[in-house]
């Protein structure tokens, strides 16, 4: 089975400023890892993901995240955000091949950024 | 492609009444979920369908909760019977296992249980 951890609840930040949302995973298996977004009132969209090759990822609207396998982390980073960045962040995993939870995916408890004027 | 529809955007309705919950995936996906998204518990996933078979049921949270996926593009959530207790924004989200498990997610319903 797979775990996520999304090491801050609630990230504050003035505008411009960067940015870095945390997570970290276990798994017995290989992973593929995502970030979503989720703007107020509305569904989950996908930020980036990795499946393979490059460790650094590159989304959409300036998103990117690196996957650290010694580490077990897939951090989420941007060098300058908007006010419409705010939003709610979420990192997730499922694993790459066979066991009981092939073909879902384990959720971590969401960080909430909030950029500041 | 519509993306995942899903029906009513918004429901309310009163404690001890039935609600039920539709989705439509993304055709060619054979991979279904259902979540419920609440601010104490977060996202928690309540079933999801393989090729219609249901895979994991262990988020349902108890026997008043029931799903169905009857073909490859519709499923039901249904509450029978609805208590406050189960007001949440729940999503319904499709996927193929090509690709890593990406999920696509519809954009909720919002139940609310006077």
């Amino acid at each position: 089975a797979q775990s996520v951890t999304q090491l801050d609840s609630q990230v504050p930040v003035f505008e411009e400023a960067p940015v870095e949302l945390r997570c970290n995973y276990s798994s017995s298996v290989s992973v593929y890892l995502f970030w979503y977004v989720q703007y107020p009132n509305q569904g989950l969209q996908l930020l980036l993901k990795y499946l393979s090759g490059s460790t650094l990822v590159k989304g959409i609207n300036g998103f990117e995240a690196e996957f650290n396998k010694s580490q077990t982390s897939f951090h989420l980073r941007k060098p300058s955000v908007h006010i419409s960045d705010t939003a709610e962040y979420f990192c997730a995993v499922s694993a790459d091949a066979g066991g009981t939870s092939y073909g879902k995916l384990t959720f971590g408890q969401g960080t909430i950024l909030t950029v500041h004027p | 492609d519509a993306g995942v529809i899903q029906s009513p955007r918004h429901e309310v309705t009163e404690m001890g009444q039935e609600v039920t919950l539709r989705c439509k995936p993304i055709s060619g996906h054979d991979y279904l979920f259902w979540y419920r998204q609440t601010m104490m518990r977060g996202l928690e996933l309540l079933i999801y369908f393989n090729n219609n078979v249901p895979i994991d049921d262990s988020g349902m949270p108890e026997d008043r909760f029931s799903a169905k996926m009857p073909n490859a593009s519709f499923s039901t959530l249904k509450i029978q019977p609805s208590e406050p207790r189960d007001s949440a924004v729940y999503f319904c989200a499709s996927s193929v296992l090509a690709g890593g498990n990406e999920q696509f997610f519809g954009p909720g319903t919002r139940l609310t249980v006077l």
